[in-house]
């Protein structure tokens, strides 16, 4: 989306490595930031999301970063499987629409 | 619970038919969001309804429409199709209470084919 700008597109890592996906946006008024993974042929699902009055928030292998000044976040992941494989999209609201990123292809290799 | 339904699944039209897309949110959320997904532009918003009232629209032509009932259950209708509206339309529902601060659920999708 024109308003979030999501890196890199792609990302191939080996099993056991750890996965970081980096998103920009440009409304500083945002103050919402989710991150929603979509296997192949099924829905997107939300799997972490951070507000902006704290800078980080881990759940298990995954967590999520904010920087509100440089206004980005970025999602980790680390000790990737497998199952990890999936698009992973980030979103932020924006003058009341709500703009996905473009989606980062992650392939973990066994 | 169930999740959100919409229907149809698939569907094929012809350039310059209308097409009109079902979702039925989980029960108790108010509100529901629209979003084509294409492999080109990734998730793109198209509006949002809350108490059947339009809160949010997103950068669509008119031909994209919607609607919300009491029951919450929302449609969307594209008129005068175009080979360009081929793509996965997602509707996803929510709590809802404030714009933008609660997941998502999404269905599972309808894609439509544009011949």
């Amino acid at each position: 989306g024109e308003n979030v700008e999501q890196h890199p597109s792609t990302l191939s890592v080996q099993e056991g490595d750890s996965a970081v996906i980096k998103c920009t946006y440009s409304d500083s008024a945002s103050n919402y930031f989710p991150w929603y993974k979509q296997e192949l042929g099924k829905r997107p699902q939300l799997i972490i999301d951070i507000r902006s009055n704290v800078g980080e928030k881990k759940d298990q292998r995954i967590a999520v970063t904010l920087n509100k000044t440089a206004k980005h976040f970025s999602l980790h992941i680390t000790e990737t499987q497998p199952e990890d494989s999936a698009v992973y999209f980030c979103a932020a609201p924006a003058r009341n629409k709500f703009y996905f990123g473009s989606g980062t292809k992650l392939n973990v290799k066994p | 619970k169930a999740g959100v339904t919409q229907t149809p699944r698939y569907l094929i039209k012809t350039r310059g038919q209308q097409v009109t897309l079902s979702c039925s949110p989980i029960s108790g959320h108010r509100s529901v969001s629209w979003y084509q997904q294409t492999p080109g532009q990734g998730l793109q918003f198209l509006f949002e309804y809350f108490s059947e009232t339009q809160r949010n629209k997103g950068n669509f032509p008119g031909r994209f429409s919607g609607r919300q009932f009491s029951n919450s259950r929302s449609e969307m209708n594209v008129s005068t199709l175009e080979l360009g509206d081929s793509a996965l339309y997602l509707c996803a529902s929510s709590l809802g209470q404030g714009t933008w601060d609660g997941e998502l659920f999404f269905g599972e999708g309808s894609r439509l084919t544009v011949l």
